[in-house]
């Protein structure tokens, strides 16, 4: 089956850094990649969509300039979270569409000391 | 806008009993797809059944079966023959055919399997 790759699986940062998260579609071609966030015991919530070769349409109420997603190529989106605080500590997920219905990266949960 | 609504945040079921997870959801569209995923403690999602809205018969994937009930807006998940893998936090979504392709979640029932 069509299978994301998402990296790192965890990640501590100092505030005030940035961190990459990185998503790769293993074996189709995603013109698609959905971001999510998840905070503890809650549902996942949508944050961008992004196209290949696009920009990125971001949910209301999210940072366009703190979440930035590139989607330069079919197989590779990357989340960029920009001067990172602790409040943006939570659990990233990206998923893309597939034919039988989505296939979601296995996360990534950033800390920010 | 669309939103799914799953009111129960909470259920256990002994193993080897059937359990049945609650969603509703509201939407204007006629045409649009309905899913189940599974989220275990690993935290990977994983699609347990889908449905089209356009289908009238009920979708089944093994020990899994969905009541799709279209007029009252309902999708709820029966997991016969409950097993400890079973284990995990369920989320009903919905997605509309034509236009975004975005995913729309409910908040999540934690399903626990008692020995």
């Amino acid at each position: 089956g069509a299978v994301v790759s998402q990296h790192p699986s965890w990640v501590i940062c100092k505030s005030g850094t940035s961190v990459k998260i990185e998503c790769r579609s293993l074996d189709f071609q995603a013109t698609t990649m959905f971001w999510y966030r998840q905070f503890p015991k809650q549902s996942l919530m949508l944050m961008a969509t992004s196209n290949e070769g696009s920009k990125a349409t971001y949910e209301q109420g999210v940072e366009k300039d703190k979440f930035l997603i590139n989607h330069a190529s079919l197989t590779l989106s990357t989340l960029t979270v920009t001067s990172a605080h602790p409040e943006d500590s939570s659990f990233y997920i990206c998923s893309a569409r597939v034919s039988y219905g989505y296939t979601f990266g296995s996360g990534t949960r950033l800390t920010v000391v | 806008a669309q939103t799914v609504t799953q009111s129960q945040p909470e259920m256990s079921v002994q193993e080897a009993e059937t359990v049945t997870l609650s969603c509703t959801y509201d939407t204007s569209e006629s045409d649009y797809y309905l899913f189940w995923y599974k989220q275990p403690p690993s935290r990977q999602m994983i699609l347990v059944i889908r449905q089209e809205a356009y289908k009238q018969q009920n979708a089944t994937e093994n020990r899994f079966s969905v009541n799709f009930q279209k007029a009252a807006k309902s999708f709820s998940l029966k997991i016969s023959d409950s097993q400890l893998g079973d284990a995990a936090m369920y989320f009903c979504a919905y997605r509309v055919i034509q236009g975004a392709q975005k995913l729309v979640f409910g908040q999540g029932t934690r399903l626990t399997i008692n020995p």
